[in-house]
């Protein structure tokens, strides 16, 4: 059964401490792994789109990885705006185009 | 770019009313459109997936004569909700994308609706 699992639940940390953030899953045929940021009351905004093991890409404070069995959202010196929900969720073999989403990781950032 | 928008961002009705929420991307055309919602720290639940000019597509568990889909154009999509009672209250979520494999979602702001 194709799966995504998010850890960890939940992340604090104080202002300037990098960290990571990781996506293990297990789908059949992946055909891309896309990560988002939700804040409160508001849809999820797009982050990035990765579709093979190697990949890394990068935005500001914010750097994504894939392997074949795990995706990791390395976040570097975060500021107290970078807290929010991260959600990661990919799109499986088939015909239809749906994503498949982990549970979220939400991240606190103290100043 | 890839912009979603939604309307009404807030609604409040009466129980046994209908409501409906237009989702349009406003820079680029959509072919497929998808409706979620999401309760209270919970991550989204996929409720229909309609591509433009066809029918939508229900998850299963979702009603369809309750949840009313049209994607009448490219750039326009609208959740119908009929008829709605207090368990419908709950935040709405559309997003957007060109059909095929990898093709990026990119989310309208989100409805929250009420029903008193």
């Amino acid at each position: 059964e194709d799966q995504v699992t998010q850890s960890p639940e939940a992340l604090r940390l104080q202002e300037g401490e990098s960290s990571s953030l990781n996506c293990s899953y297990t789908v059949s045929g992946l055909r891309g792994l896309f990560w988002y940021r939700q804040d409160p009351g508001k849809g999820p905004e797009f982050l990035f789109t990765l579709y093979s093991a190697g990949e890394e890409k990068e935005k500001e404070r914010l750097k994504a990885t894939l392997t074949k069995k795990e995706s990791f959202l390395h976040i570097t010196a975060p500021k107290p705006e970078d807290s929010a929900t991260y959600l990661c969720a990919v799109q499986a073999g088939g015909s239809n185009y749906q994503l498949i989403w982990g549970a979220g990781t939400k991240l606190i950032i103290k100043p | 770019g890839a912009v979603v928008s939604q309307h009404p961002s807030r609604v409040i009705c009466k129980s046994g009313t209908s409501v409906k929420i237009e989702c349009r991307s406003l820079d680029f055309q959509a072919t497929t459109m998808f409706w979620y919602r999401q309760f209270p720290k919970q991550s989204l639940m996929l409720m229909a997936t309609s591509n433009e000019g066809s029918k939508a597509t229900y998850e299963q568990g979702v009603e369809k004569d309750k949840f009313l889909i049209n994607h009448a154009s490219l750039t326009l999509s609208t959740l119908t909700v009929t008829s709605a009672h207090p368990e419908d209250s709950s935040f709405y979520i559309c997003s957007a994308s060109v059909r095929g494999p990898g093709r990026t979602q990119y989310f309208g702001p989100g409805t929250r609706l009420t029903v008193l």
